[in-house]
């Protein structure tokens, strides 16, 4: 099956810093990615959509100086933290659906990223 | 009113009963549905994905969709303490996914 690797999972860094976090489709291409944080007992919510070869959209009230998107190639996307605070601390998750299925086809997820800001 | 309406639980059964989950939605474009489970700390995994209204079977998982009442529902037969876990409805009409906030289950021995 299609597989999303994520990399860190677990990570903790100081207030100010920059964090990035690497998702990466193993076994398929993956155009378009989408990254997710999630706060604890919270459902998944939409952040960003990562798009090859152009520029990632961002849902409202998402800002993208803070959360850099670069989509490198069709099996990598990465999503920087910038500038972090303890708020920005939560589960962040990113998916990918495979280039060969339909647009409206379930999305494979990473295993998520534990960023705590101290 | 959220697009997506689904209860937190927790839930708490018994082994080997049978588990309901449901999920209210608002927009009736919505055509795809379905259910991930998470364990904590993991991504959320595919269970079942349904397009349109109707039943779904997968071993001891039922997805039932009813897009005249904007309702979905997963069934587990057979609960096992393996099944505890948290359980999130999705759904889309565009290729993004939209999510319910997740229906905790505990299936304790």
């Amino acid at each position: 099956g299609a597989v999303v690797s994520q990399h860190p999972s677990w990570v903790i860094c100081k207030s100010g810093t920059s964090v990035k976090i690497e998702c990466r489709s193993l076994d398929f291409q993956a155009t378009t990615m989408f990254w997710y944080r999630q706060f604890p007992k919270q459902s998944l919510m939409l952040m960003a959509t990562s798009n090859e070869g152009s520029k990632a959209t961002y849902e409202q009230g998402v800002e993208k100086d803070k959360f850099l998107i670069n989509h490198a190639s069709l099996t990598l996307s990465t999503l920087t933290v910038t500038s972090a605070h303890p708020e920005d601390s939560s589960f962040y998750i990113c998916s990918a659906r495979d280039d060969q299925s339909s647009y409206n086809s379930p999305l494979h997820f990473g295993n998520g990223t534990r960023l705590t800001v101290t | 009113q959220k697009e997506v309406e689904q209860d937190p639980g927790p839930l708490s059964v018994p082994e080997g009963a049978i588990v309901s989950l449901n999920c209210t939605y608002s927009n009736s474009a919505f055509q795809y549905f379905m259910w991930y489970r998470q364990y904590s700390r993991k991504g959320p995994e595919l269970l079942m994905y349904t397009y349109s209204s109707g039943n779904k079977e997968d071993g001891r998982f039922t997805a039932q969709v009813d897009k005249s009442s904007k309702y979905i529902s997963l069934f587990i037969r057979d609960s096992q303490p393996s099944d505890s876990a948290t359980y999130l409805c999705a759904m889309s009409h565009t290729d993004k996914l939209i999510f319910g906030t997740g229906t905790r289950l505990q299936v304790f021995p």
